[in-house]
């Protein structure tokens, strides 16, 4: 398979830790986008990479969440000090020089 | 911010029926797409129409662009069950660095 994979598919953590996700873009796609989604809304961006560099990052990307993106291949979003609104499926997607972007299956977090 | 909106909210409908889902933005836009989503799972990539375009077909799937109303339309036709999932319209402003802003979606439920 050769789509967008992303590690793990869920995460269950306690209020006050540290997670840490994969995502493993398409191969040879240049760009990379993390979005966060929560139940019944649509997904909201968070941070672009344009091979390593990290170009853009939403305001809802608070301090306590820092991406990268080494060597301009697979990416990690990690998130310090879980609180519980960060409850939610965080999405990774690439795409190459055309517009249309491809998503990974997510990876669905849980704080308690 | 989520710039999208799709009505309605939710549509049941009969296997066999044709399912329209629209679309409103408020700004200009560079492309607009359309995802499908089913419960708890990634996004899929449908279909993907430029500013300059007017309409573009998939398959059983039409979509509409008409950008003095800043508005979209996706037709899917003849619906099967499988086609049960949400359905989510986003766009692409220009000088975004391509990040895709997102409407909540139209849940579409087709009974066989």
């Amino acid at each position: 398979d050769t789509g967008v994979s992303q590690n793990p598919r869920h995460k269950i953590t306690k209020r006050g830790q540290n997670v840490t996700f994969r995502c493993d873009p398409i191969s040879e796609h240049n760009r990379l986008y993390w979005y966060r989604q929560t139940l019944g809304q649509g997904p909201e961006f968070l941070t672009y990479f344009q091979n390593e560099a990290q170009l853009e990052k939403s305001r809802l990307l608070s301090d306590r969440f820092s991406a990268e993106r080494p060597k301009g291949s697979f990416s990690t979003l990690e998130i310090q000090r879980t609180e519980q609104g960060d409850s939610a499926m965080y999405l990774c997607a690439s795409s190459e020089e055309t517009d249309t972007q491809y998503f990974g299956p997510g990876t669905r977090l849980t704080v308690l | 911010s989520q710039q999208g909106e799709e009505d309605p909210q939710a549509l049941s409908i009969q296997e066999g029926e044709n399912a329209t889902m629209n679309c409103s933005y408020k700004t200009s836009i560079n492309n607009l797409q359309w995802y499908r989503q089913n419960s708890g799972r990634g996004l899929v990539h449908l279909i993907l129409i430029r500013s300059n375009e007017r309409e573009k077909h998939s398959g059983r799937l039409r979509v509409t662009l008409d950008t003095s109303k800043k508005s979209s339309s996706l037709l899917i036709t003849a619906s099967r069950a499988a086609d049960t999932a949400s359905y989510f319209c986003a766009t692409e402003r220009g000088g975004s660095n391509y990040k895709l802003t997102f409407g909540k979606g139209t849940l579409l439920t087709v009974n066989p």
